[in-house]
């Protein structure tokens, strides 16, 4: 079964410095991984997708994470904060190519930017 | 664009009363999924439905039911609300093509039962 751990529920950085949003999971499958955004009072939007192709992947906003298998991590990383960054962050994990498409996400990490 | 539409985005109801929780989706999605969102807890499946009278429970199915008569709408039932069913519901869309894993969100509804 999978399952994700993000560990920190709140980071809180300055901004322009960098932002590290850890996340851990497990799997009994090769996994799809995932990233998405909250902003507060809105449903969730995807960040970036880890689908067994490049292990660092890409996402909207200038965010990326690198897979790496051998620490079971997909941790998320921004060079420079910006204010409008703050937000609460998700990690999701599915079951790969074998999957049902359900999400199985992580507690959630609230990401502040102090000016 | 996808859209993911939910009813209502506030809701206050009384313990005991039944709530219904709508969600239609604009793109023809065969997959569609009610969360729970708690603070601490992240998101947590409560029913999917991969086609139109399908249905499968997800990890917290209890004190919830759902229909899908359509393939665009999807409705979360609670039969009897209680106070621990105050919180964030999320409803969520994706295409039959299971393997890519991305869901399309809803604003989310958040109710509070009193």
């Amino acid at each position: 079964a999978q399952s994700v751990t993000q560990l920190g529920s709140h980071v809180s950085v300055s901004e322009g410095a960098l932002v590290l949003l850890r996340c851990n999971y497990s799997s009994s499958v090769p996994p799809y991984l995932f990233w998405y955004v909250q902003y507060p009072n809105q449903g969730l939007q995807l960040l970036l997708k880890y689908t067994s192709a490049a292990t660092l992947v890409k996402g909207i906003n200038g965010f990326e994470a690198e897979f790496k298998k051998s620490e079971t991590s997909f941790h998320l990383t921004k060079p420079s904060a910006h204010m409008s960054d703050a937000a609460e962050y998700f990690c999701a994990v599915t079951g790969g190519s074998g999957n049902t498409g359900k999400l199985i996400f992580g507690q959630g990490t609230t990401l502040q930017v102090k000016p | 664009d996808v859209k993911v539409t939910q009813s209502s985005r506030y809701l206050v109801k009384r313990t005991g009363e039944k709530v219904f929780l709508e969600c239609v989706q604009d793109m023809d999605h065969e997959n569609m999924f009610w969360y729970r969102q708690d603070p601490g807890l992240g998101l947590r499946l409560i029913y999917f439905s991969y086609d139109v009278k399908m249905k499968e429970k997800g990890d917290i199915p209890e004190g919830y039911s759902v229909s899908r008569e359509k393939k665009e709408r999807f409705s979360l039932i609670l039969e009897s609300a209680s106070t621990n069913q105050t919180s964030m519901y999320l409803c969520a869309s994706s295409p039959r093509d299971r393997a890519s894993g991305e869901l399309f969100f809803g604003e989310g509804s958040r109710l509070t039962v009193l």
